[in-house]
């Protein structure tokens, strides 16, 4: 089946500071990606969704300048939190849309997250 | 807009059926998900109902009613395995992103 990577899995950073996750599909070209918060004992919220060589498209109250989303080929796609603050540590997936091989119909497929921990 | 609402938490013990539900409401319909998500895990895809009707998928099952904008869960005999956090979850228009309902915890007890 589709795999989706995240990397890292864990990262814990200090207050002002950046992070960069990396989503990736790993045996089929994404259409889209979208990356997932999702704090605890919560839902997952969807934050943006992004297109491969086009600007992502940020969901309502999310800072786009705050969460850079790099969608640079059809199997990789970034998230970077600048100036991370400790209301941002959360766990974040990111999911990809695209056909498996073998597949004939568009399947969305989610990474296995990354917990990010602002100090 | 979209909602997806469903129970917080739900127990059973081990062998039990137990049902979670999830009603929405949206402007769109396109299909209503299932996926279940173990504590610091991604999420698992279960089930997926198009149209009216029960889908079983082994000890699970999913039924959908759009008349009435509701649809649930069935998990049979229950393992230990199931204490899990499940979601229900729909496409918007367009089938452009996927929104996930409040989500249901089910604690499974021996």
């Amino acid at each position: 089946g589709a795999v989706v990577s995240q990397h890292p899995s864990r990262v814990i950073c200090k207050s002002g500071t950046s992070v960069k996750i990396e989503c990736r599909s790993l045996d089929f070209q994404a259409t889209t990606m979208f990356w997932y918060r999702q704090f605890p004992k919560q839902s997952l919220m969807l934050m943006a969704t992004s297109n491969e060589g086009s600007k992502a498209t940020y969901e309502q109250g999310v800072e786009k300048d705050k969460f850079l989303i790099n969608h640079a080929s059809l199997t990789l796609s970034t998230l970077t939190v600048t100036s991370a603050h400790p209301e941002d540590s959360s766990f974040y997936i990111c999911s990809a849309r695209g056909k498996a091989s073998g597949g004939s119909t568009d399947t969305q497929y989610f990474g296995p997250g990354t917990r990010l921990t602002v100090l | 807009g979209q909602s997806l609402e469903q129970p917080s938490e739900v127990t059973a013990v081990e062998g039990a059926i137990v049902q979670i539900n999830c009603t929405y409401q949206t402007s769109g319909f396109y299909g209503l998900s299932w996926y279940q998500q173990h504590d610091g895990g991604a999420p698992t895809f279960l089930s997926y109902n198009a149209l009216d009707g029960l889908e079983e998928t082994g000890r699970f099952s999913s039924f959908l009613s759009r008349s009435d904008s509701y649809g649930y869960l069935l998990l049979q005999e229950l393992q230990m395995k199931d204490s899990a956090s499940y979601f229900c979850a729909q496409w918007n228009t367009g089938f452009q992103k996927l929104v996930f309902g409040t989500g249901t915890r089910l604690l499974v007890s021996p």
